[in-house]
């Protein structure tokens, strides 16, 4: 069974603050990890995913296969950072199918 | 936006009736999906499609039904068997390509679910 797991349900920080969303995951074999964002009143939509490496926003996830964690940074959060914070895995056999964290909703004091 | 639309937007059903609700794409996409949505859940996968006519249940498929007669289309019925339907639904595309590790979801608007 694969499972998603969100410690944090609220998370507040200040602007110009780091912020880290945790992510942690149950997996037997090599998942794909991503993380989606929903702004207020916007569609929920791919923020990045492991596999591109990439930063998005200014944020970066690193997958940490020993930890089985996918933990979401910024070094600087901005007000526009506000909003529903998801994180998802795809095992290797699951097709299409993800199986999303709990969620964890952000909060950026200007 | 664009792209994968569902309606209504809110709907309100009273118990014992159906109700199905619309998720149509323009996407070319193969794949779709059903998710129901929860605070402090997440989304949980209700049903999801792979290819026209053929359909699998998702974790938490009791109560709905689904059909993919035609490939912009994955219409949702929630049925008076299913105990807590309230909800906001959301639907979901993708290419569906097994062969790449891009395939990103596309998230519909979403309908709110409410019954009285």
């Amino acid at each position: 069974a694969q499972r998603v797991t969100q410690p944090e349900k609220l998370l507040s920080v200040f602007k110009g603050a780091p912020v880290e969303l945790k992510c942690n995951y149950s997996y037997s074999g090599s998942p794909e990890l991503f993380w989606y964002v929903q702004y207020s009143r916007q569609r929920l939509q791919l923020l990045l995913r492991h596999i591109s490496r990439e930063s998005i926003k200014g944020f970066t996830a690193d997958l940490n296969k020993g930890e089985t964690s996918f933990h979401l940074k910024k070094p600087f959060a901005q007000e526009e950072d506000s909003a529903m914070y998801y994180c998802a895995l795809k095992g290797m056999t699951s097709y299409g199918k993800l199986t999303f964290g709990q969620g964890t909703i952000l909060t950026v004091h200007p | 936006d664009g792209g994968i639309t569902q309606s209504p937007k809110y709907l309100f059903r009273k118990e014992g009736q159906n109700v199905t609700l619309s998720c149509e794409q323009n996407l070319n996409h193969d794949a779709m999906y059903w998710y129901r949505q929860d605070p402090g859940q997440g989304l949980r996968l209700i049903y999801y499609s792979q290819i026209v006519n053929d359909f699998q249940k998702g974790d938490i498929a009791e109560g709905y039904s689904v059909s993919r007669e035609k490939k912009e289309s994955f219409p949702l019925t929630v049925t008076s068997a299913q105990k807590n339907p309230t909800a906001f639904y959301l639907c979901a595309s993708s290419m569906g390509d097994r062969r790449t590790s891009t395939d990103t979801q596309y998230f519909g608007p979403g309908t709110r679910l409410t019954v009285l």
